[in-house]
């Protein structure tokens, strides 16, 4: 089944710095990637997404990169403030037959935004 | 605000019992999944409803099991708890197929006693 890393697990960064984090998957027949914000006591939200016919998207402060070659896809946020001090998790979808679906997560990163 | 909605959100029960947690997905959502989010084992996927049927399986324990029913809403019996069953259950939907961005719901704590 499919295998999802995420790095760092903890990153921490100053107002106004950008804030990169690292996931692999391990399915090439994975084509989909989103990334969810989960705040404290909350569900996971989805805050962007990227389809594998697509290399980069960007929505404002937050752009999703993904390289199939490779195997990666990471989340860069700029200009970083402090309510983006959260959970973050990448995840990857393997499912392809019919109407089957799942999402495999990495294990979160706590982003810590420091003033 | 997911449109995904869970109850109880909080539930404290002993070991040996049985529980059901409930969602109701967004409107129009046929498709609807169920997490289990612990400190040490990160959101794991249980299974996947489609329209009333099963349609994918994740790590779920035997003593788990889900059903969707004709209104599409759906159900999580978690019985014969031990303490380790303690967790964050999340529920999430999406409208149809795979590749599909799902939503997640707020969760259910479950603390096994």
């Amino acid at each position: 089944g499919e295998n999802v890393e995420q790095h760092p697990s903890t990153l921490s960064v100053q107002e106004g710095d950008s804030a990169v984090i690292k996931c692999t998957y391990s399915d090439s027949a994975s084509n989909y990637f989103p990334w969810y914000k989960q705040e404290l006591g909350k569900g996971p939200q989805l805050i962007i997404d990227i389809r594998s016919n697509v290399g980069e998207k960007k929505d404002q402060r937050i752009a999703v990169t993904l390289n199939k070659t490779a195997k990666h896809f990471s989340l860069h946020i700029t200009e970083t403030q402090p309510e983006d001090s959260a959970v973050y998790f990448c995840a990857a979808s393997s499912g392809n037959t019919g109407t089957a679906s799942k999402l495999t997560f990495g294990t979160g990163t706590r982003l810590q935004v420091t003033l | 605000d997911s449109g995904v909605t869970q109850t109880p959100k909080h539930l404290i029960t002993a070991t040996g019992q049985r529980v059901t947690l409930r969602c109701s997905p967004r409107s129009g959502d046929l498709s609807v999944y169920w997490y289990q989010q612990s400190l040490d084992q990160g959101l794991q996927f249980l299974i996947q409803y489609y329209n009333g049927e099963e349609r994918a399986k994740g790590n779920i324990l035997e003593r788990f099991s889900a059903q969707q029913f004709p209104d599409l809403h759906s159900e999580l019996n978690l019985s014969s708890l031990e303490l380790g069953d303690s967790a964050l259950y999340f529920c999430a939907s999406s409208p149809w197929v795979v590749g599909d961005t799902i939503y997640f719901g707020e969760g259910s704590w479950l603390t096994v006693v």
